[in-house]
């Protein structure tokens, strides 16, 4: 299994400009979750979905954010503009739940954003 | 409400010795605990997990963890150090009954391991 893939590895961009991070999940999984990590912050829930609708987006930083999950394969995170407080490595990651099963959360290598 | 708490943020072992990375929970129900590992410049590593049954879980490399409901922990250990294992480890937590659409991970700052030849 090829795991949870990202893109790009690293991103560096000027204030101002739209960023868009890409997240191919693990076949077969329903869920997919969207990370940040920050020295200061540590790892942050930004928002997940489940089959593909957005269930909690409480953690998106602000208007700046918006994610999207048009299938079960890909799921987009844009920032627009972007500011030099937004530089994180932003991980996603995807699960497999049904009922009131839990199973682990299988994280990509993550992508690690630069904005100047 | 669901939290967890790693307690040291860094843990230094030489190697050889045993190992132990210290998490502590609060959940409202029942839990269900992960242990994740992070090396430089990687994403998290699923290590192991509790959800039910036996107190002591095996996981990859070697580690294990045990649950202990009463002081609502579940360290994390493992007999023999590697100098490979320096990495930072992950606490995280997920109430059993959270509800219908509550699928997220509550997780810990993270605790850095440094294992020393």
């Amino acid at each position: 299994d090829a795991g949870v893939i990202q893109s790009p590895r690293h991103e560096v961009t000027e204030m101002g400009q739209e960023v868009t991070l890409r997240c191919k999940p693990i076949s077969g999984h329903n869920s997919l979750f969207w990370y940040r990590q920050t020295m200061m912050r540590g790892l942050e829930l930004l928002i997940y979905f489940n089959n593909n609708v957005p269930i909690d987006d409480s953690g998106m930083p602000e208007d700046r954010f918006s994610a999207k999950m048009p299938n079960a394969s890909f799921s987009t995170l844009k920032i627009q503009p972007s500011e030099p407080r937004d530089s994180a490595v932003y991980f996603c990651a995807s699960s497999l739940y049904f009922g009131t099963s839990s199973y682990e959360q299988y994280f990509g290598p993550g992508t690690r954003l630069t904005v100047t | 409400a669901q939290s967890v708490a790693q307690p040291e943020d860094q843990v230094n072992v030489a190697e050889g010795n045993p190992l132990t990375v210290k998490c502590t929970y609060s959940v409202s129900g029942n839990p269900y605990l992960f242990w994740y590992v992070q090396y430089p410049n990687r994403g998290l590593q699923f290590l192991l997990k509790y959800i039910t049954g036996d107190n002591l879980v095996k996981g990859s490399y070697g580690f294990e963890a045990e649950f202990n409901k009463s002081q609502t922990s579940f360290h994390l250990k493992k007999p023999s150090a590697l100098v490979s294992d320096s990495a930072l480890y992950f606490c995280a937590v997920r109430d059993a009954y959270s509800g219908a659409g509550s699928y997220q991970l509550t997780f810990g700052k993270g605790t850095k391991l440094s294992v020393i030849p």
